[in-house]
């Protein structure tokens, strides 16, 4: 079984201001982990994944997350946000590679950029 | 068509209705998936089929009844719905259901008025 905490609901942060978003996950297995992007009446975009090998992962738009087995987390960052960031990420975890490990989603955080 | 799709993207539907939500995916997966997406609450899963059999039913009422005839479609039949049930609901497809990503269609918008 798995679980994904992210703190913080709402996160809001300037115009060129580094983002963090930060998740935590509980799982039993080595994870899989993923952050996907939402935007306004959109389904969800694939941000960037980790399964095994180099624990820090790069995405699209710029952002990366690191894999941090001992601190059971996987925190999102930019290091300079834009007005197109504004949307709301969810983070994800697998049990890996294994039948029947579905995605488990956090409960997501809304970040708003102010200009 | 590239991706996942849902048709149609908005629905407003009375409490009496019948309607069905469409999903289509042409990334050639084998897993799809239903969720519903409320206002200030999680992700809800909703369904799973893999290989077109049904594999999950997270509680769902059985006035939300799903359909996969094959890997590529999967449909929900919407019957008799409550003004609770308003949300978007998100199609997904993976490739099996071994811890992969999943990729997500755009949604439908349901309204029940």
């Amino acid at each position: 079984a798995q679980s994904v905490t992210q703190l913080g609901s709402h996160v809001s942060v300037s115009e060129g201001a580094l983002v963090l978003l930060r998740c935590n996950y509980s799982s039993s297995v080595p994870p899989y982990l993923f952050w996907y992007v939402q935007y306004p009446n959109q389904g969800l975009q694939l941000l960037l994944k980790y399964t095994t090998g180099a624990t820090l992962v790069k995405g699209i738009n710029g952002f990366e997350a690191e894999f941090k087995k001992s601190e059971t987390s996987f925190h999102l960052t930019k290091p300079s946000a834009h007005m197109s960031d504004a949307a709301e990420y969810f983070c994800a975890v697998s049990g890996g590679n294994n039948a029947g490990n579905m995605l488990t989603f956090g409960g997501g955080t809304r970040l708003m950029v102010k200009p | 068509e590239t991706g996942v799709t849902q048709t149609p993207r908005h629905l407003v539907m009375g409490m009496t209705n019948k309607k069905s939500l469409k999903c289509e995916q042409h990334l050639g997966h084998n897993a799809m998936y239903w969720y519903k997406q409320s206002a200030k609450k999680p992700l809800e899963l909703m369904f799973v089929y893999n290989f077109k059999e049904q594999t999950e039913n997270n509680s769902v009422p059985s006035r939300f009844s799903p359909e996969c005839p094959n890997s590529s479609h999967l449909f929900l039949h919407l019957h008799t719905l409550q003004p609770e049930d308003s949300a978007l609901y998100l199609c997904a497809s993976s490739p099996d259901l071994k811890g992969y990503e999943q990729y997500f269609g755009p949604g439908t918008r349901l309204t029940v008025t």
